[in-house]
């Protein structure tokens, strides 16, 4: 069955450093997403992506995030200069298209810890 | 504020116990409600996408209902088994866009065996 992976599975950084978490989504899905969970809080949403440009985003996404789609496969988070607070689970998500009743399949995640 | 509660927050139950536990959402501008199951290590896994008033949707031995109306729904596990034990989660489209989920904080169940 066709699946998300993401690497790393964790990744730990210092604080200021740059990371790149890397998705490879479901092959025919067009939606990509990112979420993430700060320990001990909800699952948030971060930004949605569709024909390589953003579609939607939350507050959290501000100027140290931003998304690519380098090729035809990966689907990368890069956050500029990491900050503790930034310490969380990331999930990676695809949809076969943007409709409610869609389905989002998500990956198993990267643990990013920033110290 | 969009917010997607669930109850209880953790739960034990004995193998063979059938269970139950809730999603409450707001009841206006409904599109979809989602439920996940989430194991540690691994992928949150897609069980059900409930659309309709009074839908209600199976999957072996888990089964899940919609109130759009009241704004809940309720997911079932008839004779819980330990592989069970997972997070449960549920989420909400936001209003106004079709790809923001927003997810509650979960339900930890746990089947003791």
């Amino acid at each position: 069955e066709p699946e998300v992976t993401q690497t790393p599975s964790h990744q730990v950084t210092q604080m200021g450093q740059e990371v790149i978490l890397r998705c490879v989504p479901i092959s025919n899905h067009l939606y990509f997403y990112w979420y993430r969970q700060i320990l001990g809080q909800k699952v948030e949403f971060l930004v949605s992506f569709y024909n390589n440009e953003i579609s939607e985003k939350s507050e959290i996404f501000d100027d140290q995030f931003s998304v690519e789609r380098p090729d035809g496969s990966n689907f990368t988070l890069k956050i500029r200069s990491t900050k503790l607070e930034d310490s969380a689970m990331y999930f990676c998500a695809s949809s076969e298209s943007a409709g409610p009743s869609y389905e989002q399949y998500f990956g198993p995640g990267t643990r990013l810890t920033v110290t | 504020i969009l917010n997607v509660e669930q109850s209880p927050q953790s739960l034990h139950v004995q193998e063979g116990d059938s269970t139950n536990f809730t999603c409450s959402f707001p009841s206006s501008n409904f599109y979809a409600l989602h439920w996940y199951r989430w194991e540690t290590a691994k992928s949150p896994e897609a069980l059900f996408v409930m659309t309709l008033n009074g839908d209600e949707k199976k999957k072996g031995r888990i089964s899940a209902t919609l109130n759009t109306k009241e704004g809940y729904s309720y997911l079932y596990i008839k004779g819980s088994q330990p592989e069970d034990s997972a997070t449960y989660l549920c989420a909400f489209p936001r209003a106004g866009s079709a790809r923001q989920l927003t997810f509650g904080s979960g339900t930890q169940l746990t089947v003791l065996p």
